[in-house]
């Protein structure tokens, strides 16, 4: 079946634009993740989703990021007054949930930004 | 806070040659674990994953890791690597508390097989 896809797949922006990327999670998955991932470096968690509810916001660099997943489904990480420390690779993962926690986080192709 | 650590950032092989990569973590509670591969142009695909049961588990493509729980471990292994296994190899860690649901991420260990 469809994975999870995200759009734009790249992303330049001058500093100080805002920017709003897009994450598609796959069919019937409650739960939706954002990491962000500097170039050499492992993802790090930004924010969490349960269907609609934004469960864990705790790796949000600053108010500047903001996520949001009004029905439940797809999903848009907003970056506001962009600044060159945000160009990254933004992954988007998502998973059905299970009440044992033992879930499986499967992974979009990511939307590299760039800020000049 | 919660950490992994990938010891090597950098593998170098030959076709044939075994392979065995580190992870460590730090986290005294229960945890969920994972290997992820990052092929080149290719998106994070699930390698492994153990969440409880038996420590040694296997994956896609003869890979397979081993938890040893006293050593706070879960080094990844293959036994003959191919020039298809160039890729980047993430460690990621879930510590199972509360509601606690995010991934901590290694570096990484990029994987080069000479044909």
């Amino acid at each position: 079946g469809a994975g999870v896809s995200q759009s734009p797949r790249y992303k330049v922006a001058k500093r100080g634009q805002d920017v709003a990327l897009r994450c598609d999670p796959i069919s019937g998955h409650v739960s939706l993740f954002w990491y962000q991932q500097a170039l050499g470096q492992g993802p790090e968690f930004l924010t969490y989703f349960q269907n609609e509810a934004q469960l864990d916001k705790s790796g949000l660099p600053s108010d500047r990021f903001f996520a949001e997943r009004p029905e439940g489904s797809v999903s848009t990480l907003k970056i506001q007054r962009t600044q060159q420390e945000d160009s990254a690779v933004y992954l988007c993962a998502s998973s059905s949930f299970r009440e044992n926690k033992a879930d499986t986080q499967y992974f979009g192709p990511g939307t590299r930004l760039t800020v000049l | 806070a919660q950490s992994v650590s990938q010891h090597n950032h950098h593998v170098i092989l030959s076709e044939a040659a075994s392979l065995e990569l580190g992870c460590n973590y730090s986290y005294g509670g229960t945890v969920n674990l994972f290997w992820y591969v990052q092929y080149p142009g290719q998106h994070l695909q699930l390698l492994l994953k153990y969440f409880s049961g038996d420590p040694l588990v296997k994956g896609i493509k003869g890979f397979e890791a081993e938890f040893i729980k006293s050593k706070f471990s879960f080094n990844l292994r293959k036994p003959s690597v191919q020039w298809s296994d160039t890729a980047e190899y993430f460690c990621a860690v879930n510590a199972r508390a509360g509601n606690n649901r995010k991934l901590i991420w290694g570096l990484g260990t990029s994987l080069a097989v000479n044909p």
